[in-house]
């Protein structure tokens, strides 16, 4: 199956500050990319679509100036936590959009905001 | 707006034993994709297995199957010859495939428990 890699895999910061985790595609183009958080023994949810070369979708009761998404090229989008503050530590998980509606994940990325 | 419920948190089988999964989804679609997902320990999202809904069949990946049941909503993934690597947190997932591009809505998951 397709690659797909995120950076970092665990970030730490400090509450107030900005973080930027990258979500590439390695062997493919993908038009559409996801995000996805997951809390401690918990589900994935979905937050945002991430459409290349347009504003992302996000959705309900995301803050789409607090987590901020970019999507330059059809090999990388990215995820900004602005501002962050501890209750938005947890497990961020990007995924691309192959053929026939299969998403290719991403390892995922562990946030602590202190 | 679709849900899918699965209603069992944690599962125990012994090994080399089959074991079914159980997960029910509801939408007012009728073209979608459902999907079982495998997260190991490494928090890895894995593609066990994946079912169109305009297919009667029911999909299977060597010892991994499933029982689409469309009527009844239901989607259960059944593991045979279960092996120690089988442990993990399993996500039944779904999308709509009509609309174009959209993100999966997971349930809750299952703790599989491999027992030697």
């Amino acid at each position: 199956g397709a690659v797909v890699s995120q950076h970092p895999s665990w970030v730490i910061c400090k509450s107030g500050t900005s973080v930027k985790i990258e979500c590439r595609s390695l062997d493919f183009q993908a038009t559409t990319m996801f995000w996805y958080r997951q809390f401690p023994k918990q589900s994935l949810m979905l937050m945002a679509t991430s459409n290349e070369g347009s504003k992302a979708t996000y959705e309900q009761g995301v803050e789409k100036d607090k987590f901020l998404i970019n999507h330059a090229s059809l090999t990388l989008s990215t995820l900004t936590v602005t501002s962050a503050h501890p209750e938005d530590s947890s497990f961020y998980i990007c995924s691309a959009l192959g053929l026939a509606n299969e998403q290719f994940f991403g390892p995922g990325t562990r946030l602590t905001v202190l | 707006a679709q849900t899918v419920t699965q209603s069992q948190p944690e599962m125990s089988v012994q090994e080399a034993e089959t074991v079914t999964l159980s997960c029910t989804y509801d939408t007012s679609e009728s073209d979608y994709y459902l999907f079982w997902y495998k997260q190991p320990p490494s928090r890895q999202m894995i593609l066990v297995i994946r079912q169109e809904a305009y297919k009667q069949q029911n999909a299977t990946e060597n010892r991994f199957s499933v029982n689409f049941q469309k009527a009844a909503k239901s989607f259960s993934l059944k593991i045979s010859d279960s092996q120690l690597g089988d442990a993990a947190m399993y996500f039944c997932a779904y999308v709509y495939s009509g609309g174009g591009a959209d993100g999966l809505t997971f349930g809750k998951g299952t703790h599989l428990i491999i027992q030697p």
